[in-house]
């Protein structure tokens, strides 16, 4: 079952400008992280934020979390074509026996950054 | 640098043969996962594993199996292969310990012919 859903389903920017990708989710969480995948490639993780955060910055990337509207946003500054990708929410998903948690992805977002 | 391997990055094989996907890490991660990717299903869970011979189904573990038998090893199996199980199929691997970040391998895109 999916916990998150990213929006919007597909972005189309020009180099420069700045994205904008929102998550909501269903169920309170202890943590919320983004991923970025290229096209035909694994994911790869870009930033964690745990529910008693409220932003996070990691160079260009900038995410925020508001627990009480269950939603979070990943904000890509000044973007570069590079930057060309897929890019999903997780949340805490099922808790596993060692205590810990299942990642839950979304459907995510696909950007694309024209140069 | 971490790091998930999986086997192959491309698979063509047969209805009703059996395939091995095999994936290791090199981190000592006690959890590991496999996914499977469709276009606008996003990822979906199919079974993972928390210790050595523990495993558990996740989302749709229907058609297949999974192995455990070494902590950096993780095979998921495809009993008799159709076609709708032609997709990309993720591993991934965490630690208990500093969160549920995820590392994953490069995906196997599996098509069944």
């Amino acid at each position: 079952s999916q916990q998150g859903e990213e929006d919007p389903q597909a972005l189309s920017i020009q180099e420069g400008e700045n994205a904008t990708m929102n998550c909501s989710y269903k169920t309170s969480i202890n943590n919320l992280q983004w991923y970025r995948q290229n096209s035909g490639r694994g994911l790869v993780h870009l930033i964690l934020i745990r529910s008693n955060e409220r932003e996070k910055h990691s160079g260009r990337l900038r995410v925020t979390l508001d627990t009480s509207k269950k939603s979070s946003s990943l904000l890509i500054t000044a973007s570069r074509a590079a930057d060309t990708a897929s890019y999903f929410c997780a949340t805490d998903g099922r808790p596993t026996p060692g205590g810990s948690y299942i990642p839950t992805f979304g459907r995510g977002t696909s950007l694309i950054v024209h140069p | 640098d971490v790091k998930v391997t999986q086997s192959s990055r491309y698979l063509v094989k047969r209805t009703g043969e059996k395939v091995f996907l095999e994936c290791v890490q090199d981190m000592d991660h006690e959890n590991m996962f496999w996914y499977r990717q469709d276009p606008g299903l996003g990822l979906r869970l199919i079974y993972f594993s928390y210790d050595v011979k523990m495993k558990e189904k996740g989302d749709i573990p229907e058609g297949y199996s999974v192995s455990r038998e070494k902590k950096e090893r993780f095979s998921l199996i495809l009993e008799s292969a159709s076609t709708n199980q032609t997709s990309m199929y993720l591993c991934a691997s965490s630690s208990l310990v500093g969160g549920t970040e995820a590392f994953f391998g490069q995906g196997t895109r599996l098509t069944v012919v």
